[in-house]
């Protein structure tokens, strides 16, 4: 069975421009939530999607979008890319979200930097 | 709104020898589950063990076992017989069971575990 997709793994942006990540889950998987890791804040909850409905967000600006296809795929966007948007992205999926039997399942990440 | 504490951001054990890493959290919730996660130098974050609250007996898998304390909001993670293969960052995630699935895992700072051959 393959694992979480991410891409890309690294890209490379400049302040003001938006960028888009990607996340195939792992196949039969309805829930896909993305992540944030950052040196100085660690780990943060963005949001959750399932059967194409974001269910739940962290407390992230409204640059920070995402969305999710008929198909579990999920895509998150950032626009107008600020220095501190410089991290490592995580995507993570399950059968149906969070907690209990329904453990995630990490993707390796998209590392973006901002420039 | 959860918290979660780990306050040891680094340790460094000889290889074969058993180590503790301390996690604590502070919830409102009766029902959660608790995760311990490891995030080796390639960031692929894995599960390594995790705890129904409700359960009073330790949950084990192989070298992992933790010691939870539900009143004393304590979950920690005992590694035996450490490994090399055991480096990497390790981060403790209470859920609630309230959310429905959508609630989004509170991680810790992580402790970054460091085996000595």
């Amino acid at each position: 069975k393959a694992g979480v997709t991410q891409t890309p793994r690294y890209l490379i942006k400049t302040r003001g421009q938006q960028v888009t990540l990607s996340c195939s889950p792992i196949s039969g998987h309805r829930s896909v939530s993305w992540y944030q890791q950052t040196p100085g804040q660690g780990l943060q909850f963005l949001f959750e999607y399932f059967s194409e409905t974001q269910r739940n967000k962290g407390n992230f600006p409204g640059r920070f979008s995402g969305r999710q296809f008929s198909n579990s795929r999920s895509e998150m966007n950032v626009s107008t890319l600020e220095l501190g948007d410089s991290a490592l992205y995580l995507c993570a999926s399950s059968p149906q979200g969070a907690g209990g039997a329904n453990v995630l399942t990490f993707g390796a990440g998209s590392r973006l930097t901002v420039l | 709104a959860q918290t979660v504490t780990q306050s040891q951001p680094e340790m460094s054990v000889q290889e074969a020898e058993t180590v503790t890493l301390s996690c604590t959290y502070d919830t409102s919730e009766n029902n959660y589950y608790l995760f311990w996660y490891k995030q080796p130098p390639s960031r692929q974050m894995i599960l390594v063990i995790r705890q129904e609250a409700y359960k009073q007996q330790n949950a084990t898998e192989n070298r992992f076992s933790v010691n939870f304390q539900k009143a004393a909001k304590s979950f920690s993670l005992k590694i035996s017989d450490s490994q090399l293969g055991d480096t990497a960052m390790y981060f403790c995630a209470p859920i609630s069971l309230s959310g429905g699935g959508a609630d989004g895992l509170t991680f810790g700072k992580g402790t970054h575990l460091i085996i000595q051959p």
